[in-house]
């Protein structure tokens, strides 16, 4: 169980061209999910917080407008990095929570490679 | 391990011996802990976690140990296998309804044959 997919789960794009990475939690509901960047040899950074329904709360330092969130259910989460960038290549990974069991434990979906030409 | 700039730091074992990975922890406040398993190009992998009303936690073949006076934490991975070489992250969270997490810089830990 707590099963997390990403898709894609690798991307290639130019620059200037938007792209749309979809996370779902496949066997519970999620009403929390989060998505993180992780660049080479580093940690992993969280970007936004996302409840489903409701406008997701940005890390300082990461730009709405450019990434954008969408919870539009409980079982996924969008996010749309906005006229990509070479700097945005990354790692993008996304985790989901559950209000089960009464702590955060957070499943990780597999991550998301973006690379911006 | 500590994390410093941009280099994770490394740890080398020989196959079967056992494994330390510590980790500094910054928020005093925190009182939930996890250990991820991250292998190249995927996502983290939960390994154990551990309250802050708790000081130690077995699981199999790992044990999680949690100093909260001096905020640290450490994985002990016994008789370290190669299907164990991978990066291991730290992290802290709040109970609550945030349930955020804060991720530490992470350690690589290599077994050697």
């Amino acid at each position: 169980g707590a099963v997390v997919s990403q898709h894609p789960s690798r991307v290639i794009c130019k620059s200037g061209t938007s792209v749309k990475i979809e996370c779902r939690s496949l066997d519970f509901q999620a009403t929390t999910m989060f998505w993180y960047r992780q660049f080479p040899k580093q940690s992993l950074m969280l970007m936004a917080t996302s409840n489903e329904g409701s406008k997701a709360t940005y890390e300082q330092g990461v730009e709405k407008d450019k990434f954008l969130i969408n919870h539009a259910s409980l079982t996924l989460s969008t996010l749309t990095v906005t006229s990509a960038h070479p700097e945005d290549s990354s790692f993008y990974i996304c985790s989901a929570s559950t209000t089960s069991g009464g702590h955060n434990e957070q499943f990780f979906g597999p991550g998301t490679r973006l690379t911006v030409l | 391990g500590e994390s410093v700039g941009l280099h994770l730091p490394t740890l080398s074992v020989q196959e079967g011996d056992n494994s330390i990975i510590n980790c500094a922890y910054s928020n005093s406040a925190s009182d939930y802990f996890i250990w991820y398993k991250q292998e190249s190009g995927k996502g983290p992998q939960f390994i154990i976690d551990i309250r802050s009303n708790m000081d130690k936690r077995q699981g199999q073949r790992v044990t999680v140990l949690l100093n909260k006076t001096v905020k640290h934490l450490s994985l002990q991975i016994a008789a370290t296998q190669p299907g164990d070489s991978a990066v291991y992250f730290c992290a802290e969270g709040l109970s609550g309804s945030a349930r955020q997490l804060t991720f530490g810089s992470g350690t690589q830990l290599t077994v050697l044959p």
